[in-house]
């Protein structure tokens, strides 16, 4: 299986901030690599898929990108909505496997 | 618009069954794939299995941690995914999501909004 790390597992940021997750996957995936946004107590929202293609309706300061096995999200500035657990995912191949997590805090 | 509605959880004992249902709207459900997706109580997000479209005649997969244990089927004439959930266990106390696949570019999608399983005794 596709070990899928994220880095870091939580930060504080403030409304305005550049932000950075990582995520390393143990083996290439070439560009099957996905981002996600979970809200407490909600469903997951995709955001990313291919590694930097944003989803329909996704705003345009969420940005991707990376290949093989290194990869970032990057919020530009941040917004008071984006306070949320950011998970990345692997669909190279069966099974799929996400990352860990990262909680983002004010 | 894409919507998903998952139905069917539960409490249930240790070694029962139960069955999820991922109710469809919004796209021709035969040509879609589904994949059904957990997170246990605090937890992160793991990968249940896939439920594939007509043309790749209704074939599934498996994670590792159910497979033996969970089935899928699904109805076309009435857009509906089932998960049959047997054998449950402890660990397999979850929410559920049944999750869109693109069949462009093979990515999740849409997201139902979950069902809480419970398995205790």
């Amino acid at each position: 299986d596709i070990q899928m790390t994220q880095s870091p597992s939580s930060l504080s940021a403030s409304v305005g901030d550049r932000v950075t997750i990582t995520c390393r996957a143990s083996q290439g995936i070439s560009n099957y690599l996905a981002w996600f946004q979970q809200k407490p107590g909600k469903a997951p929202k995709s955001l990313i898929y291919a590694a930097s293609s944003l989803q329909s309706g996704v705003p345009s300061r969420f940005s991707g990108s990376g290949s093989g096995t290194d990869f970032t999200l990057t919020i530009s500035s941040l917004q008071p909505e984006d306070f949320a657990t950011y998970y990345c995912q692997q669909y190279s191949s069966f099974p799929l496997t996400f990352g860990g997590g990262t909680k983002v805090e004010i | 618009e894409v919507h998903l509605v998952e139905s069917g959880g539960g409490l249930v004992q240790p070694g029962g069954s139960l069955r999820l249902s991922c109710a469809a709207s919004g796209f021709t459900f035969s040509d879609q794939n589904i994949d059904w997706v957990r997170q246990a109580p605090g937890k992160g997000l793991e990968w249940v299995g896939r439920s594939r479209n007509k043309a790749k005649s209704y074939t599934t997969e498996y994670a590792a941690s159910v497979k033996g244990r969970f089935t899928f089927s699904r109805d076309d004439s009435n857009n509906s995914l089932y998960l049959q959930m047997n054998s449950l266990k402890t660990d397999d106390t979850a929410v559920y999501y049944c999750v869109t696949v693109s069949g462009t570019y093979y990515a999740f999608d849409s997201w139902g909004q979950g069902t809480l399983v419970t398995v205790s005794s």
